[in-house]
């Protein structure tokens, strides 16, 4: 069974932060790794990808990423009221041919002005 | 680039009735499509994953008769929910893969989504 794991939270952080968002999965085989966004109601957005070892900076965004531990993270940096959402971690499990993602079930952020 | 559209964003039907709902993207040619289902308060859930030309392919648990899903170009995937009930009540989202440069293969882009409630 391939499995993404995240806390669910509700994870509080002060306005100006960093807020640190994490996700482990269980196939040491899996190659692209994918954070989105979910505000209430809507659908989900990419915020970005990472497929190397290492830290990926976008603006605010830094993904981390330790193949080796099985990790992915997610820091946001100078948090706004406005990045209060749902985060999702997604994990390639490659399955003949039809790249699916597994999605995990995403950690509630609440940044507090 | 990479915009997914869902059409229609509400629906209300009576019991017993089919919904059908549309996914497109308007930019990209989709290799592949992909249906969700989200409950309130709940994590997604994928029901199937479709090709251009395919037979889709359904998620264990998920009735394959009850939710047909057409795949007629590579810009258009259609989800059809046939004799509705109150428990297909949900928030049905759409996703594609593009294949753009620069993205991994299998980033999917999702649709605005689709409220259905059935009464």
């Amino acid at each position: 069974q391939k499995e993404v794991e995240q806390n669910s939270g509700p994870l509080s952080v002060p306005e100006g932060a960093i807020a640190s968002l994490n996700c482990t999965y269980s196939d040491r085989g899996s190659q692209s790794f994918f954070w989105y966004r979910q505000y209430s109601g809507k659908s989900p957005e990419l915020i970005m990808f990472i497929y190397s070892n290492g830290d990926k900076e976008d603006g605010r965004f830094t993904a981390q990423l330790n193949k080796a531990s099985q990790y992915v993270s997610l820091l946001i940096r100078d948090s706004q009221p406005s990045d209060s959402a749902t985060y999702l971690c997604a994990v390639n499990f490659q399955m003949g041919g039809n790249e699916k993602l597994t999605f995990g079930t995403g950690t509630r952020l609440t940044i507090i002005p | 680039g990479a915009v997914v559209s869902q059409h229609p964003s509400r629906v209300i039907c009576k019991s017993g009735t089919s919904v059908k709902i549309e996914c497109r993207s308007l930019d990209f040619q989709a290799t592949t499509m992909f249906w969700y289902r989200q409950f309130p308060k709940q994590s997604l859930m994928l029901m199937a994953t479709s090709n251009e030309g395919s037979k889709a392919t359904y998620e264990q648990g998920v009735e394959k008769d009850k939710f047909l899903i057409n795949h007629a170009s590579l810009t258009l995937s259609t989800l059809t929910v046939t004799s509705a009930h109150p428990e297909d009540s949900s928030f049905y989202i759409c996703s594609a893969t593009s294949g753009l440069a620069g993205a991994p293969r299998e980033t999917q882009y999702f649709g605005p989504g689709t409220r259905l409630l059935v009464l």
